[in-house]
């Protein structure tokens, strides 16, 4: 456990609805990223926050695609109209801004979308 | 986008024996780092290696850092069952976003 926690850890939606996920970070954390993993492949960035403040996102996340991350602790993904290629899990990560540079995943959120 | 490309795809070994894993990458980084990831779980940090190091140990494991030919390996010595999992290497290209670019992984299977 590195005291990163996601929930729902499975969900399984149909296609055009929306989901939302939550990762809640270690603490005193002040950075904390969105990854997308299908199978077999590595993470993919999707976003990242400092403190409240999302600074970054990769083209991959399209405009049904929103983060959130109100007063700098817990963050939400949300996927409007979701579709099966969004099928994936997501996994959340955190990080201390100047500290070891390591990041603290979560055990991800896995989506399947029929 | 892939930033590296790790070699091999899959690995599989009896245990006592070492397990290599290549990485290459293409641009210039801040850090690079090894991750750790159990089927269907998250990932778990391994080691780092900074740009202007060259080779780190930590327990039954050594990274080195080639930043001429933009590689890095990680060997895992005397491997036990228990380190049957995906192995991910990751470029860390600025310390300003702290955002990693992560290979596809390694699988390794070490046979009891």
């Amino acid at each position: 456990d590195t005291g990163v926690s996601q929930n729902p850890r499975h969900k399984i939606t149909k296609r055009g609805q929306n989901v939302t996920f939550r990762c809640d970070p270690i603490s005193e954390h002040n950075r904390l990223y969105w990854y997308r993993q299908t199978l077999g492949q590595g993470p993919e960035f999707l976003t990242y926050f400092q403190n409240e403040a999302q600074l970054e996102k990769s083209r991959l996340l399209s405009d049904r695609f929103s983060a959130e991350r109100p007063k700098g602790s817990f963050s939400t993904l949300e996927i409007q109209r979701t579709e099966q290629g969004d099928s994936a899990m997501y996994l959340c990560a955190t990080q201390l801004a100047g500290g070891t540079y390591e990041q603290y995943f979560g055990p991800g959120t896995r989506l399947t979308v029929t | 986008s892939q930033q590296g490309e790790e070699d091999p795809q899959a690995l599989s070994i009896q245990e006592g024996e070492n397990a290599t894993m290549n990485c290459s990458y293409k641009t210039s980084i801040n850090n690079l780092q090894w991750y750790r990831q159990n089927s269907g779980r998250g990932l778990v940090h391994l080691i780092l290696i900074r740009s202007n190091e060259r080779e780190k140990h930590s327990g039954r494991l050594r990274v080195t850092l080639d930043t001429s030919k933009k590689s890095s390996s990680l060997l895992i010595t005397a491997s036990r069952a228990a380190d049957t999992a995906s192995y991910f290497c990751a470029t860390d290209l600025s310390s300003n976003t702290g955002k990693l670019i992560f290979g596809q992984g390694t699988t390794l299977q070490v046979k009891p």
